[in-house]
């Protein structure tokens, strides 16, 4: 059983597009997170949310704005995508904020 | 602010070698430490970790001691096997605010 899932794995869109990526965790965690990493493997934290609410918002452009229907998903919403979005996106979760995180295999996304 | 600086990468190293990547952090208070792993194609998985002073952390032969009189958090293994070719990252939990920060990963591969 999958406990972070996201969806799409691989997400390849032109510029100027509008795109979302879902991700839903199974295992009852209260926090859940959004990272970028880019082609050097550098880690960056964008969002955080507990129970729904948003407690961590790092300088992220405002085209991208995450939604959390419920505790179990996260999901990040990305307006007018340009070149520079391109990256492997990481959701995790962790049963309360600070403990050990549990991350999702990644979306792979590529703006031609 | 709470950070973790660990050593630069690629790493490449033949078979049975052994491995040490430098992990090193600064933090107010006594944060726990902790070391993931991201195989290719895949998300970080915690490795290990170590919630105070002089624990040792320790999983599939991979070793690190939290040394608080050096900030040092080293990984360790005695023998490296191909399959150990990873990204490796230190991260802690910062007491304040009680978020993650991870260190910049460092690239490892293990050559037959």
């Amino acid at each position: 059983d999958t406990a972070v899932s996201q969806t799409p794995k691989y997400l390849v869109t032109q510029m100027g597009n509008d795109k979302s990526i879902k991700c839903e965790q199974n295992l009852g965690h209260d926090t859940m997170y959004w990272y970028k990493q880019d082609s050097k493997k550098f880690l960056k934290i964008m969002f955080s949310y507990n129970n729904k609410e948003l407690i961590i918002n790092e300088t992220v452009p405002n085209r991208f704005s995450p939604k959390s229907p419920d505790k179990a998903h996260l999901n990040l919403h990305i307006n007018s995508l340009e070149l520079g979005d391109s990256a492997v996106y990481f959701c995790a979760s962790s049963r309360q904020q600070g403990r050990p995180q549990h991350f999702g295999d990644g979306t792979r996304l590529s703006i031609l | 602010g709470d950070s973790v600086t660990q050593m630069e990468g690629p790493v490449t190293l033949s078979e049975e070698a052994f491995l040490t990547i430098n992990c090193t952090y600064t933090a107010t208070g006594y944060p726990s430490l902790f070391w993931y792993v991201q195989y290719p194609g895949e998300g970080l998985q915690l490795l290990l970790k170590a919630t105070k002073a002089d624990d040792k952390g320790s999983n599939k032969g991979f070793e690190a001691t939290y040394r608080k009189e050096t900030t040092s958090f080293h990984l360790e293994k005695g023998s490296v096997q191909v399959s150990d070719s990873a990204v490796y990252f230190c991260a802690l939990n910062g007491r304040i605010g009680n978020q993650f920060y991870f260190g910049t990963g460092t690239s490892l591969t293990v050559i037959p």
